[in-house]
């Protein structure tokens, strides 16, 4: 079954740790999202990735980082400098070079911070 | 510029009656616009899309939506409301060679009662 896996489903970390969130699909496809979800607010862009090894900054990328090493696989590293990381986090990903192609997403990841 | 409005936040039905969530958009550019659907603590499933061609779109589960040029809206519909149906629902708006930048709609709650 193709799809996208994210994991863990629920992560706790203390303040000022890194937690790097991890996401991989097997859709062969080679366009890649990390969007961050708060209630009333939508799905805000934090990076996103046409390419392997490219990536550039969503709508708030501050206080993350990503990877793209491999096409199936895109980390997202939530680091000490994001001020407000309590949230809930969704990857997503496209066929490339097809505009308005549908995002498939995967299940998420709810990150607590203390 | 692109900007999405999901004209109310939570919608209540009974089952069996007819399902209204209210989307307005506004874009420079010829539009494409869906519908996604999110269980709770679920990613987005997209419920349909539509991309300049027919204007009345149909997605799955029963659901359509109607895009008008004039009111600059896409409305989502259901002729009758099922139990499943109770999720969140956003619009999202992007378009023709904007290299899939998504905008969402904050959401919109909908509970089916008995």
């Amino acid at each position: 079954d193709g799809g996208i896996t994210q994991s863990p489903k629920y992560l706790f970390r203390k303040e000022g740790q890194n937690v790097t969130l991890s996401c991989e699909q097997n859709l062969n496809h080679d366009a890649m999202y990390w969007y961050r979800q708060d209630p009333g607010q939508g799905l805000r862009l934090i990076y996103y990735s046409q390419i392997v090894n490219d990536f550039q900054k969503g709508d708030i990328a501050e206080g993350y980082s990503v990877s793209r090493e491999k096409k199936e696989s895109f980390p997202l590293t939530v680091t000490s400098a994001q001020k407000n990381p309590t949230a809930f986090y969704l990857c997503a990903s496209s066929i490339q070079g097809r505009d308005n192609s549908p995002l498939h997403f995967g299940n998420g990841t709810r990150l607590t911070v203390t | 510029a692109q900007s999405v409005t999901q004209l109310d936040s939570h919608v209540s039905v009974s089952e069996g009656t007819p399902v209204l969530l209210r989307c307005n958009y506004s874009s420079s550019y010829s539009p494409s616009l869906f519908w996604y659907v999110q269980h709770p603590n679920k990613g987005l499933q997209l419920l349909l899309k539509y991309t300049s061609a027919a204007t009345l779109v149909k997605g799955i589960n029963g659901f359509e939506a109607e895009f008008k040029k004039s009111e600059t809206s896409f409305h989502l519909t259901k002729p009758s409301a099922h139990m499943s149906d109770a999720a969140e629902y956003f619009c999202v708006v992007t378009y023709t060679g904007g290299g899939n930048k998504l905008t969402f709609g904050t959401g919109t709650q909908l509970k089916v009662e008995l």
